[in-house]
């Protein structure tokens, strides 16, 4: 079936330096791509929604020049996490609507757990 | 506007017994209802899913939902709990105008005792 991979699964990072986090369709073609947030031990929260070819719609309460999303392929959206900080250690998820799933079937990558020291 | 409750944070069965996880939702348009698990460090994968029809579904791994609208319920249901049955799960809803962007339930935590 359809997957989303994502890379890296870990990755751990100085204070104040900037991830970059991978998500791919494989297999499909994404023209929407989600990126959600998860605290440990807490629910999913939608942090923001990457659009093939144009900006991406973010969330309230997320600063969008703290996260930046890119979505340049239809197979392939990043996350930017800029001058991370122990805060935003974190689960990050990435999903994606597969076309031959049904209606708003949602496939979800494995995630990339950020530590930030 | 979209939300879900999800009764109870951690539910504890023994192996064998009947798992029942509850979910209650608020949409102001029709729903689409889904019931996802996640494994540590993993993503989440799709149990079942209710958008229109049948009201009891089926799922993978011996899950089932009933969605029930007078009680804008989606409780998850399995007759007899597996040890593998462990993980945490989460209830989520969308709609026909929300596209495709999933409201989550705060996640129940499955133990299973042999």
């Amino acid at each position: 079936g359809a997957v989303v991979s994502q890379h890296p699964s870990w990755v751990i990072c100085k204070s104040g330096t900037s991830v970059k986090i991978e998500c791919r369709s494989l297999d499909f073609q994404a023209t929407t791509m989600f990126w959600y947030r998860q605290f440990p031990k807490q629910s999913l929260m939608l942090m923001a929604t990457s659009n093939e070819g144009s900006k991406a719609t973010y969330e309230q309460g997320v600063e969008k020049d703290k996260f930046l999303i890119n979505h340049a392929s239809l197979t392939l959206s990043t996350l930017t996490v800029t001058s991370a900080h122990p805060e935003d250690s974190s689960f990050y998820i990435c999903s994606a609507s597969v076309p031959s799933s049904g209606a708003n079937v949602l496939t979800f990558g494995a995630g990339s757990r950020l530590t930030v020291l | 506007a979209q939300s879900v409750t999800q009764l109870g944070s951690h539910v504890s069965v023994s192996e064998g017994a009947l798992v029942l996880l509850r979910c209650n939702y608020s949409s102001s348009v029709p729903p689409y209802l889904f019931w996802y698990v996640q494994y540590p460090n993993q993503g989440l994968q799709l149990l079942l899913k209710y958008t229109t029809g049948a009201t009891l579904v089926k799922g993978i791994n011996g899950f089932e939902a009933e969605f029930k609208k007078s009680e804008t319920s989606f409780h998850l249901t399995k007759p007899s709990a597996h040890m593998s049955d462990a993980a945490e799960y989460f209830c989520a809803v969308t709609g026909l105008a929300a596209g495709n962007k999933l409201t989550f339930g705060g996640g129940t935590r499955v133990l299973v005792k042999p």
